[in-house]
């Protein structure tokens, strides 16, 4: 009964390939994030996605590009890897009340390696 | 400047004894919420507590309360009885509401709690 679920757990590829991470919530909520952890457990938000709108954070190179599929899943697809994009990603997903008390459920991460 | 500011990078604590994880925030959107999750070595992200803005009361959730003081915008989370299974990474977090309904988590760096027995 996973709430939100990731594939692939560990994703090792080389410099300059495509990769994609899936995330799937069936949680019934309404608004779906990706975030990055760093090397450094820093974790920054990349995307949000609510109701086919899209908001991006400033600071992503647009190799990175989340798609939607249906409510349900939030798909994170990269484009030509580079050494930097190494690190552990999460999808989270939320209901959108419009207050502050939107929790957000994480997936478990999926830690990419570029070589 | 940093909007979640967690002064703590490790922590030792003895098992049993009460343990407080610093946070203190920086914002000018009058609703907002205050996020503590739990980051154990195997990785995953779990949430323990929110606190809104607009709480008269601090939360509570088991063996973790939140220490909201809205006037200092300082929101410490305190783990009672700590145990063995406590050590690992905690993360305070927030959310502005003034942003919308797609608003990410903005988060600290983390304090490394380690448990000792």
């Amino acid at each position: 009964d996973t709430a939100v679920s990731q594939t692939p757990k560990y994703l090792v590829t080389q410099m300059g390939n495509d990769k994609s991470i899936k995330c799937e919530q069936n949680l019934g909520h309404d608004t779906m994030y990706w975030y990055k952890q760093d090397s450094k457990k820093f974790l920054k938000i990349m995307f949000s996605y609510n109701n086919k709108e899209l908001i991006i954070n400033e600071t992503v190179p647009n190799r990175f590009s989340p798609k939607s599929p249906d409510k349900a899943h939030l798909n994170l697809h990269i484009n030509s890897l580079e050494l930097g994009d190494s690190a552990v990603y999460f999808c989270a997903s939320s209901l959108s009340t419009g207050t502050s008390a939107d929790t957000q459920y994480f997936g478990p991460g999926t830690r990419l390696t570029v070589l | 400047a940093q909007k979640i500011t967690q002064t703590q990078p490790g922590m030792f604590v003895q098992e049993k004894e009460a343990v407080t994880l610093d946070c203190t925030y920086d914002t000018s959107d009058p609703s907002y919420g205050l996020f503590w999750y739990k980051q154990p070595s195997s990785g995953e992200m779990i949430f323990l507590i929110y606190q809104g803005s607009y709480d008269q009361q601090n939360a509570t959730e088991g063996r973790y309360s939140l220490n909201f003081q809205k006037a200092r915008k300082s929101a410490n989370l305190v783990i009672s009885a700590s145990q063995l299974g406590d050590s690992a990474m905690y993360f305070c977090a927030m959310r502005e509401v003034s942003g919308g309904g797609a608003d990410g988590l903005t988060f600290g760096k983390g304090t490394h709690l380690i448990i000792q027995p």
